[in-house]
């Protein structure tokens, strides 16, 4: 079946543009996360959503950062008055159910790479 | 806050050498440990997990020991390929966390040469 899938899969904007990042998880998966992946780096946790409500949006690094999935699937990451330091690559996953404990395995889409000029 | 640490790449080795990717971890609680690998040009996939402690995850020939005592989930396979050429990334999950969000290492390159 599909997996996850995210579009675009590079994103050139100028520093103080807004730009949308969309996640299409896997059909039936409650759980999605959005992650940020710097050069060189491990993927970091920006946000957790259990349906259509953000259950753990502890890792979103400031308000210029939001995230929303009004139907319980598809998810847009929204990023205002882009600066550099948000060049990235942006990742998505989900996973059936979001149980905690290692009991679900979490998919990850291939990334939209996000670069401010 | 919880925390991964590994080993930095990247790791060049020939074909059929032994393969140890070191990953150590802090934590509260007992989180649940994985390793992920990203071939070339592609998305994360879950090699292997471990959810409580002494469990041994494997896979494609990938071998890791989830150790309290030492705080390390290391990789190990004892004869690699040059297929197995990716990054490694060693995670963990906070059970007392609402979900199941994951906590990366800094991942390693392997280079495996004919």
């Amino acid at each position: 079946g599909a997996g996850v899938s995210q579009t675009p899969s590079n994103k050139v904007t100028e520093k103080g543009k807004y730009v949308e990042l969309r996640c299409d998880p896997i059909s039936g998966h409650t759980a999605l996360y959005w992650y940020r992946q710097s050069l060189g780096q491990g993927p970091e946790f920006l946000i957790y959503f259990q349906g259509t409500g953000a259950a753990d949006d502890s890792g979103l690094p400031n308000d210029r950062f939001f995230a929303v999935r009004p139907e319980g699937s598809v998810s847009t990451l929204k990023i205002q008055r882009t600066e550099r330091g948000d060049s990235a690559v942006y990742l998505c996953a989900s996973s059936p159910r979001g149980l905690a404990g290692g009991m679900d395995t979490q998919y990850f889409g291939p990334g939209t790479r996000l670069t401010v000029l | 806050g919880n925390s991964v640490t590994q080993m930095e790449g990247p790791v060049t080795l020939s074909e059929e050498a032994f393969l140890t990717i070191n990953c150590t971890y802090t934590a509260t609680g007992y989180p649940s440990l994985f390793w992920y690998v990203q071939y070339p040009g592609e998305g994360l996939q879950l090699l292997l997990k471990a959810t409580k402690a002494d469990d041994k995850g494997s896979n494609k020939g990938f071998e890791a020991t989830y150790r309290k005592e030492t705080t390390s989930f290391h990789l190990e396979k004892g004869s690699v390929q040059v297929s197995d050429s990716a990054v490694y990334f060693c995670a963990l999950s906070d059970p007392l966390g609402a979900g199941n969000m994951l906590t990366f290492g800094g991942g390693t390159r392997l280079m495996v040469k004919p």
